[in-house]
């Protein structure tokens, strides 16, 4: 069966400190992962995806098939980073999708 | 304004009262999706449309019905609502299927007695 964890609920780290979210995934075909976020009284929000090899905000993720994982890093974190992670799974066709938990990231100052 | 849009944000109702979530969408975007968010659960996607008139089953579609008969309206059913509906509900929308970003709404909040 398809499934995305995120086994953290809740991340705090200090300003300036590496952040990483972590991802695994469970899919029988060829993965596309996603990371979501959702500011605080925004809309949830598409923040990158693996296919594109973007960095967002200083966000990056890898895709690591052999470990199923699709962590999301940060180097140094920054206050305005608060917000609420979910990753995302689809198949090739990009129809069905399966989300995480989500991960709330507080950046202390 | 480029956006998805969802009514009612809010609503409290009683098992069994049929009731309908509209989803619109002003982006001409061929994919439309619905997903409830539970706590500690995520989102979960409910049912989806990758165009007019062709509509799909996610992965928790049972109790809901959806309809696509415009591209811009993508309406959530409930024929007979049970409490264990109650839930947060997302509406998004893409131009070309999930790959590209989804744009979500506000987010309709159900509660049924």
């Amino acid at each position: 069966a398809q499934r995305v964890t995120q086994p953290e609920k809740l991340l705090s780290v200090f300003k300036g400190a590496p952040v990483e979210l972590k991802c695994n995934y469970s899919y029988s075909g060829s993965p596309e992962l996603f990371w979501y976020v959702q500011y605080s009284r925004q809309r949830l929000q598409l923040l990158l995806r693996h296919i594109s090899r973007e960095s967002i905000k200083g966000f990056t993720a890898d895709l690591n098939k052999g470990e199923t994982s699709f962590h999301l890093k940060k180097p140094f974190a920054q206050e305005e980073d608060s917000a609420m992670y979910y990753c995302a799974l689809s198949g090739f066709s990009f129809n069905k999708f399966y989300f995480g938990s989500g991960t709330k990231l507080n950046v202390k100052p | 304004e480029a956006q998805v849009t969802q009514n009612p944000r809010y609503l409290i109702t009683v098992t069994g009262k049929k009731l309908t979530v509209t989803c619109s969408q002003n982006m001409n975007h061929e994919y439309m999706s619905w997903y409830r968010q539970d706590p500690g659960l995520g989102l979960r996607q409910i049912y989806y449309s990758m165009n007019v008139e062709v509509t799909d089953k996610g992965d928790v579609p049972e109790g809901y019905k959806v309809s696509r008969k415009e591209k811009r309206n993508f309406p959530l059913i409930l024929e007979s609502p049970s409490p264990n509906q109650t839930s947060l509900y997302f509406c998004a929308s893409s131009a070309q299927g999930g790959n590209q970003p989804q744009h979500f709404g506000d987010g309709t909040r159900l509660s049924i007695l």
